[in-house]
């Protein structure tokens, strides 16, 4: 079956620290790849995509790439801010029959300190 | 128009109660999904309306009830009720029902039966 394996939280980060949040997933052939943030209280927000090999997927300084050698797709940004604490999801959906399933990470729990 | 809507934002009901939670999008997306999420967990997928019609169901127990009056809405309605069904109630909507495309979220309905 689909899986995705994220790092465990909470990461804890000084403003102007690099992120990284590791993700990775098994999939039978070649699903699209999401990251999704949720902030406190709030629904889940759709942070960047990548839907093939090699695909860089950015947003707000937000970057991943879809690695097929090592099925990865790390988060990182180079400098946090205190507003990027939030709840992060790597998430899969394969481009297989049956429907539009996403599968989900555990989530990582991102807490940015001044 | 380019989000997903829910209502209420926040319910409290009695196990004997029955009350609905509604989702909108005017996206033209034609699949939508409902989600549960407890506290410091991932979503899990519940229903999947494609094209108007239920296309996947989570083995969702009976007193979860959902409808999809047209391509717009999306109904779940909630009767006799426990209280570990507590949880934020997250709506989605994607394109198309088909694998590969990324799915919107709402704000969520934080339910909490008494």
């Amino acid at each position: 079956g689909n899986s995705v394996t994220q790092m465990e939280g909470p990461v804890t980060l000084s403003e102007e620290a690099f992120l990284t949040i590791n993700c990775t997933y098994t999939a039978t052939g070649y699903p699209s790849l999401f990251w999704y943030v949720q902030y406190p209280g709030e629904g889940l927000q759709l942070l960047l995509k990548a839907t093939k090999a090699d695909d860089k997927g950015s947003n707000k300084g937000f970057e991943a790439t879809y690695r097929k050698e090592t099925t990865s797709f790390h988060l990182e940004k180079g400098s946090v801010q205190v507003s990027d604490s939030a709840v992060y999801f790597c998430a899969l959906s394969p481009f297989t029959g049956g429907g539009n399933k996403l599968t989900f990470g555990t989530g990582t729990q991102l807490k940015v300190e001044l | 128009d380019t989000e997903v809507t829910q209502t209420p934002k926040h319910l409290v009901m009695g196990m004997t109660n029955k009350k609905s939670l509604k989702c909108e999008q005017h996206m033209g997306h034609r699949a939508m999904y409902w989600y549960k999420q407890k506290a410091k967990k991932p979503p899990e997928l519940m229903f999947v309306y494609s094209y108007e019609k239920l296309s996947i169901n989570e083995s969702v127990p009976s007193r979860f009830s959902p409808e999809c009056p047209n391509s717009s809405l999306l109904n779940l309605h909630l009767h006799a009720l426990q209280p570990e069904d507590s949880a934020l109630y997250l709506c989605a909507s994607s394109l198309g029902g088909e694998g590969g495309d990324e799915q919107f979220f709402g704000p969520g309905t934080r339910l909490t039966v008494l």
